[in-house]
């Protein structure tokens, strides 16, 4: 069945440093893939999303480009801030309003 | 503003106590979902609502129930709360399918 694979944290990484946060899925089909973002005490909110495979997702600096030959969203941002300090989730919807959730990976911005 | 409210964000209870979280949105949405937050499971979806009195399983669904009188409100009820149901819950919705989610605050429950 379909399903979201997330690498495991915590990540902790000093300011500007390079991020990436893998992210590989199985599903049938071509759905949407999204990255959601969740800072400390909030619930979760979107960052990006992609629709169709090669598209590229982008806000606030970070990318992720949906790959169908390496069934990818890897999540990237090329230089981190300490505000950047949250947990992040990969997620496919399937079934109209059913979402698969990645575990989550915790990212530690240090100044 | 757009925004999901739930309520409470704390909550503590014992074995066997009754109790409804409850999540309102704003956005006119017709789907509204469930889930808990465990450490190392990520988001699982506990029930999904597609429309007022049109609600289904997700994939944790045992020991809750839900309801759907109007289109804006869905309050999660849990009958006779156990320990294993101690978590993090967020109420989400979204206004079509496969589309993006809104999420509440969410609600820290204990039961002891």
């Amino acid at each position: 069945g379909d399903s979201v694979t997330q690498m495991e944290g915590p990540v902790t990484l000093s300011e500007e440093a390079f991020l990436t946060i893998n992210c590989t899925y199985t599903a049938t089909g071509y759905p949407s893939l999204f990255w959601y973002v969740q800072y400390p005490g909030e619930g979760l909110q979107l960052l990006l999303k992609a629709t169709k495979a090669d598209d590229k997702g982008s806000n606030k600096g970070f990318e992720a480009t949906y790959r169908k030959e390496t069934t990818s969203f890897h999540l990237e941002k090329g230089s981190v801030q300490v505000s950047d300090s949250a947990v992040y989730f990969c997620a496919l919807p399937y079934n109209f309003n059913k979402f698969y959730f990645g575990s989550g990976t915790k990212l530690n911005v240090k100044p | 503003e757009a925004q999901v409210t739930q309520n409470p964000r704390y909550l503590i209870t014992v074995t066997g106590k009754k109790l409804t979280v409850t999540c309102s949105q704003n956005m006119n949405h017709e789907y509204m979902s469930w889930y808990r937050q465990d450490p190392g499971l990520g988001l699982r979806q506990i029930y999904y609502s597609m429309n007022v009195e049109v609600t289904d399983k997700g994939d944790v669904p045992e020991g809750y129930k839900v309801s759907r009188k109007e289109k804006r409100n869905f309050p999660l009820i849990l009958e006779s709360p156990s320990p294993n149901q101690t978590s993090l819950y967020f109420c989400a919705s979204s206004g079509s399918a496969y589309e993006k989610l809104f999420f509440g605050s969410g609600t820290q429950l204990s039961v002891l």
